[in-house]
């Protein structure tokens, strides 16, 4: 069974193209949470839902937009992509929106190459 | 701004030896501290979860510690295996529902 899924798993694109990045988590999560890795396998925080509503949204472009139609879904859009783009995006879900009592579960990743 | 740095970078020892990896954290202000395990072309999976009022964990050949004060975070992994390659990471959650992980250490436990 597969907790927290994403698709596409690879998406290769070129510049200025619009895509999105699907989610879903069977656990029955409250939290959703969308995390970008640079080629330097750094983790950052993009965006962050608790029961479809937005709680984080760091510094990131207004390109990227997600969109939660239900407390299993969390999507991410992304307009225009360019080339500093291309990441590893991952998904991730937690019952406890603040994150202390347990864990974040994450999604494979969605390997995103902008050319 | 909290900071995560994980030392060493890159790691490589032969089966059977223990180890530790090592994170420091600026802001001692946090609420846990995560370690995950990150497989190639694979998500990220969690280990251990230290509460910001707890010492130490385990589970396994696995322990982290945690000295909060000093913002310093080791994984120790005992009697290390060839299936225990991977990319660890160590991630601190602070106030403002934020995450903030290092950057990892790159393991390779050859056989």
């Amino acid at each position: 069974d597969t907790a927290v899924s994403q698709t596409p798993k690879y998406l290769v694109t070129q510049m200025g193209n619009d895509k999105s990045i699907k989610c879903e988590q069977n656990l029955g999560h409250d939290t959703m949470y969308w995390y970008k890795q640079d080629s330097k396998k750094f983790l950052k925080i993009m965006f962050s839902y608790n029961n479809k509503e937005l709680i984080i949204n760091e510094t990131v472009p207004n390109r990227f937009s997600p969109k939660s139609p239900d407390k299993a879904h969390l999507n991410l859009h992304i307009n225009s992509l360019e080339l500093g783009d291309s990441a590893v995006y991952f998904c991730a879900s937690s019952q406890d929106p603040t994150g202390v009592q347990e864990t974040q579960y994450f999604g494979p990743g969605t390997r995103l190459l902008v050319l | 701004k909290q900071e995560v740095t994980q030392i060493p970078a890159a790691l490589s020892v032969p089966e059977g030896e223990n180890l530790v990896l090592n994170c420091s954290f600026t802001d001692s202000a946090i609420y846990n501290l995560q370690w995950f395990r990150q497989d190639p072309g694979k998500g990220l999976t969690s280990l251990l979860l230290i509460q910001s009022s707890q010492r130490e964990q385990t589970s396994g050949r696995l322990n982290a510690s945690l000295d909060k004060s000093s913002g310093r975070s080791t994984l120790y992994i005992a009697a290390s295996q060839p299936g225990d390659s991977a990319t660890y990471l160590c991630a601190v959650y602070a106030a403002g529902n934020q995450f903030y992980f290092g950057t990892g250490t790159s393991l390779t436990v050859i056989p």
